[in-house]
């Protein structure tokens, strides 16, 4: 089975602080991806890669920044974290064909205070 | 751009009932359809997809049917049981790599 790993379930951390959330996919999977869910809002894309040290802005990149140094592994860093920045973040992984699926992780529950 | 529309929740359906939840996209091209389930606390499962115009997908009871003539891609289940209390998710995904997902629906069904 496609494994996403997600390195914390619940991590709290202070206004100003600089964060990383990390995710680790064992498929060779050339697309992964980084979303944030929140109540009403369904799931919005931050950012995405489509291979080893690519990148590419999706709907809400400000205050985010991404680091693909291998192929699977994708973190997701805040630069300062924000109290708006308070939410569940969700990685998921995918071949690169448009009739493939994503696997996500099981979620970070990130509370900014 | 392409987008996917879902009904709004929260349905509430007692065990046993049958379930319908709809899904609408937009797309430029044709894309493939998906339909994933979110437990509490947990990330997004795919539930089933489809990836050409008449396919049906299934899995565990449910299934879909992608519709090009309607552009639809609506999730069924004959008879709900209180573990499939969850959200539900339509997407597409196209060729430009991207998924697009719809807002969630959220289901309760009550024993």
């Amino acid at each position: 089975d496609v494994k996403v790993t997600q390195s914390s379930r619940y991590l709290v951390k202070r206004t100003g602080e600089k964060v990383f959330l990390e995710c680790v996919q064992d498929m060779d999977h050339e697309n992964m991806f980084w979303y944030r869910q929140d109540p009403g809002l369904g799931l919005r894309l931050i950012y995405f890669s489509y291979d080893v040290k690519m990148k590419e802005k999706g709907d809400i990149p400000e205050g985010y920044s991404v680091s693909r140094e291998k192929k699977e592994r994708f973190s997701l860093i805040l630069e300062s974290a924000s109290t708006n920045q308070t939410s569940m973040y969700l990685c998921a992984s995918s071949l690169g064909a448009w009739n493939t699926e994503a696997f996500f992780g099981q979620g970070t529950r990130l509370t900014v205070v | 751009g392409n987008s996917v529309t879902q009904m709004e929740g929260p349905v509430t359906l007692s065990e046993e009932a049958f379930l319908t939840i709809n899904c609408t996209y937009t797309a430029t091209g044709y894309p493939s359809l998906f339909w994933y389930v979110q437990y509490p606390g947990e990330g997004l499962q795919l539930l089933l997809k489809a990836t050409k115009a008449d396919d049906k997908g299934s899995n565990k009871g449910f299934e879909a049917t992608y519709r090009k003539e309607t552009t639809s891609f609506h999730l069924e289940k004959g008879s709900v049981q209180v573990s499939d209390s969850a959200v539900y998710f339509c997407a597409l995904r196209d060729y430009g790599q991207n998924f697009v997902f719809g807002p969630g629906t959220r289901l309760s069904v009550l024993p």
